[in-house]
């Protein structure tokens, strides 16, 4: 069982502030990352999947990189917005050919406005 | 564009009885996940199917069973229902590997009285 584990639990920006959190994850049998994004009384939706050393991908005014060599990935959020506040959620899967995603415990995201 | 369909979306159910959830993937995704999630905890991975194989299998007790269908939607099955039971069960599916991103429904809620 993988140890994925997201910092901060939780954190409060002000609005038009730029912000990022990690998820640290065991290095050996790396396969794939991904990161979702969690509203209140919505289901998880993706942002990003990630499966290469030095990935970084972009959507919009969020960005996120990966280094499988140790461990972790970076989310950043550029210029916070109030539809920004939401739970950000890594997962990672348990090995090659594993169908299995573990999630993190999320970091909270709140932005005030 | 079609997601994925969870029914029902709530359900209180009393100890000891049975409960059927259902999901419907989204068209031509292959792969089905069952998460459970507890109150203020993150996601636990279940059980996942892939072209209606059980595909890999995580914390789900021997009191809950699962299966996909020749129309790929996918019925988990709960008996014995116990408190600890109530939780919110999110399905997800996929389109065929691993690195797949994961479209999740929008969760069924199960409350055990």
């Amino acid at each position: 069982i993988l140890n994925v584990e997201q910092s901060p639990q939780s954190l409060h920006v002000q609005e038009g502030d730029s912000t990022n959190f990690t998820c640290s994850f065991p290095s050996s049998n790396f396969y794939a990352l991904h990161w979702y994004r969690w509203e209140t009384a919505k289901s998880p939706e993706a942002l990003f999947v990630m499966t290469l050393n030095g990935d970084e991908k972009k959507k919009g005014r969020i960005s996120a990189t990966l280094n499988t060599k140790e461990g972790y990935s970076y989310l950043y959020i550029k210029g916070s917005q109030p539809e920004d506040s939401a739970t950000y959620l890594c997962a990672t899967h348990s090995g090659a050919g594993s169908y299995q995603l573990t999630f993190g415990k999320g970091t909270k995201l709140s932005v005030i406005p | 564009a079609a997601g994925v369909i969870q029914s029902p979306r709530h359900l209180i159910k009393e100890k000891r009885e049975t409960a059927t959830l259902k999901c419907y993937p989204i068209p031509r995704h292959d792969t089905v996940y069952w998460y459970q999630q507890g109150p203020g905890q993150d996601p636990q991975f279940l059980i996942s199917f892939y072209e209606k194989m059980q595909s890999d299998k995580g914390s789900i007790p021997d009191r809950f069973s699962a299966q996909q269908f020749s129309d790929y939607h996918s019925e988990l099955n709960m008996s014995s229902l116990e408190l600890g039971d109530s939780a919110l069960y999110f399905c997800a599916s996929s389109l065929g590997r691993t690195t797949g991103e994961l479209f999740f429904g929008e969760g069924s809620r199960l409350t055990v009285l």
